[in-house]
C-alpha cells in the first residue's frame, strides 16, 4: 500500500524557517517525481514545488522561488521542503504527493497519491 | 501560467441527481486535465486523469470528458459519500488548480 506521511509542521514567526519531511513507503520511491502542494485555510490547492527522481531537476511556483528548497533522499525514501523567510501567506496545510506520468488514452501527468498533510502556521 | 476556472463554484443536489461540473483552461491543455475530490480535513483524492481515464478504485458513476480548453466532470447518480469539493488541475505546464466546486446536500 502506498503511504506518504508528512511531518515537521508547526507555528513559526514571520522570517523564520521550517523543514518539512515526507516519508514514503509501499512503492519504489526513486522511480517517481515528487511534489509539494499546499492549501491555505479555507482556500484552494496550490502546487509548490517538484523534484525529479534523481534530484537533478527541481521546479517551484514563483511565490516561493529563492525561499523554499525541495530535496529528496532516495536511500531514506524521504522528500523534504526547506522553507526559509516564511511569510504569513505561507500559512497552509502542506501535502506531499506522488507525481506520476504515463500514457492512457493520451499522455498524462497527475498526483495519484497524497499524504495527510502537515499544517504550517506563520504568525507572530 | 495557465489559469483554470470552474463552474459553478457551488451547487446543491439530492442523492440520485446527475451532477455536472465544468472546468475551463485559459489556453489549450490537450488532455492534460485531472479531477480530484476533497472532503473536509482530508487530502485530495484523484478521480480522473488524462481528462477521461478513471483512477483505479473510483466508482464508475464518475466520468470525465473534454479536450483543449473545456472539460466536464459528471457524477451520474450522486451518492451520500460524494458530497465534497471537486478540483480540476492542468498538468500541461506548471501545475495549476481550479478554484473548486463545492457539492452539498439540497
Amino acid at each position: 500500500e502506498v503511504q506518504l506521511v508528512e511531518s515537521g509542521g508547526g507555528l513559526v514567526q514571520p522570517g523564520g524557517s521550517l523543514r518539512l519531511s515526507c516519508a514514503a513507503s509501499g512503492f519504489t520511491f526513486s522511480n517517481y517525481w515528487m511534489s509539494w502542494v499546499r492549501q491555505a485555510p479555507g482556500k484552494g490547492l496550490e502546487w509548490v514545488a517538484n523534484i525529479k527522481q534523481d534530484g537533478s531537476e527541481k521546479y517551484y511556483v514563483d511565490s516561493v522561488k529563492g525561499r523554499f528548497t525541495i530535496s529528496r533522499d532516495n536511500a531514506k525514501n524521504s522528500l523534504y521542503l526547506q522553507m526559509n523567510s516564511l511569510r504569513a501567506e505561507d500559512t497552509a496545510v502542506y501535502y506531499c504527493a506522488r507525481d506520476v506520468a504515463g500514457y492512457s488514452s493520451g499522455w498524462y501527468r497527475t498526483f495519484d497519491y497524497w499524504g495527510q498533510g502537515t499544517l504550517v502556521t506563520v504568525s507572530s | 501560467d495557465i489559469q483554470m476556472t470552474q463552474s459553478p463554484s457551488s451547487l446543491s443536489a439530492s442523492v440520485g441527481d446527475r451532477v455536472t461540473i465544468t472546468c475551463r483552461a485559459s489556453q489549450s491543455i490537450r488532455s492534460y486535465l485531472n479531477w480530484y475530490q476533497q472532503k473536509p480535513g482530508k487530502a485530495p483524492k484523484l478521480l480522473i486523469y488524462a481528462a477521461s481515464s478513471l483512477q483505479s478504485g473510483v466508482p464508475s458513476r464518475f466520468s470525465g470528458s473534454g479536450s483543449g480548453t473545456d472539460f466536464t466532470l459528471t457524477i451520474s447518480s450522486l451518492q451520500p459519500e460524494d458530497f465534497a469539493t471537486y478540483y480540476c488541475q492542468q498538468s500541461y505546464s506548471t501545475p495549476t488548480f481550479g478554484p473548486g466546486t463545492k457539492v452539498d446536500i439540497k
